[in-house]
């Protein structure tokens, strides 16, 4: 099946660096890809859609500034996080979509970071 | 406004007993229903996919089933095992658009 690697797992970084979490789709091709976040016992919320080859549409309230998105091929979609702050510490969770199929959705194993 | 709720919000059970996970949802056009499992620090795993003419799916000792004149679904357990203990979550998606619309979840305990 459709396997979708997220790294890192873990990131610890100090407050004002900058962190980069890849999201790569190992057998498939991924048009779009999602960015989600998620905090302690609550439900995932999407921060902004990327298409392949063009800029990411951000859901509302999410800043573009701060959360930097990148699909420059069909197998990898990048988050940065830029000048961290302690309130980005979170859990982030990319998910991939081969082509336009409404089926086909496959979540990253998230990655926890921790700005101190 | 498209929503999706579950219930309950948690559930601790025996190992060996069944249970069953609610989600009712108000997505609409609808396209195809999703249970995913969430364990803790990881992101979720597709358990079941149904599309509006699917009224049951089964993998393993998963069972799901949806009624959509009525916007149901359930998540059915049998024979809980420890490792079944995660979050459950639905996810229901509208058609023609990218966007997933995610239940909060039901956090099952399973325990021995």
């Amino acid at each position: 099946g459709a396997v979708v690697s997220q790294h890192p797992s873990r990131v610890i970084c100090k407050s004002g660096t900058s962190v980069k979490i890849e999201c790569r789709s190992l057998d498939f091709q991924a048009t779009t890809m999602f960015w989600y976040r998620q905090f302690p016992k609550k439900s995932l919320m999407l921060m902004a859609t990327s298409n392949e080859g063009s800029k990411a549409t951000y859901e509302q309230g999410v800043e573009k500034d701060k959360f930097l998105i990148n699909h420059a091929s069909l197998t990898l979609s990048t988050l940065t996080v830029t000048s961290a702050h302690p309130e980005d510490s979170s859990f982030y969770i990319c998910s991939a979509r081969e082509g336009t199929n409404s089926r086909g959705y496959t979540f990253g194993s998230g990655t926890r970071l921790t700005v101190v | 406004k498209n929503q999706v709720e579950q219930s309950p919000q948690s559930l601790i059970i025996l190992e060996g007993k069944n249970c069953t996970l609610q989600c009712n949802y108000t997505v609409s056009p609808f396209s195809n229903l999703r249970w995913y499992k969430q364990d803790t620090g990881r992101g979720p795993v597709s358990l079941t996919i149904m599309t509006f003419s699917e009224n049951t799916k089964s993998n393993g000792r998963y069972t799901a089933t949806l009624d959509a004149d009525t916007k149901q679904s359930s998540l059915h357990i049998t024979a809980s095992q420890l490792s079944d203990s995660a979050s459950y979550i639905c996810v229901v998606t509208q058609t023609g658009a990218n966007n997933l619309f995610f239940g909060t979840g039901t956090r099952l305990t399973v325990i021995p």
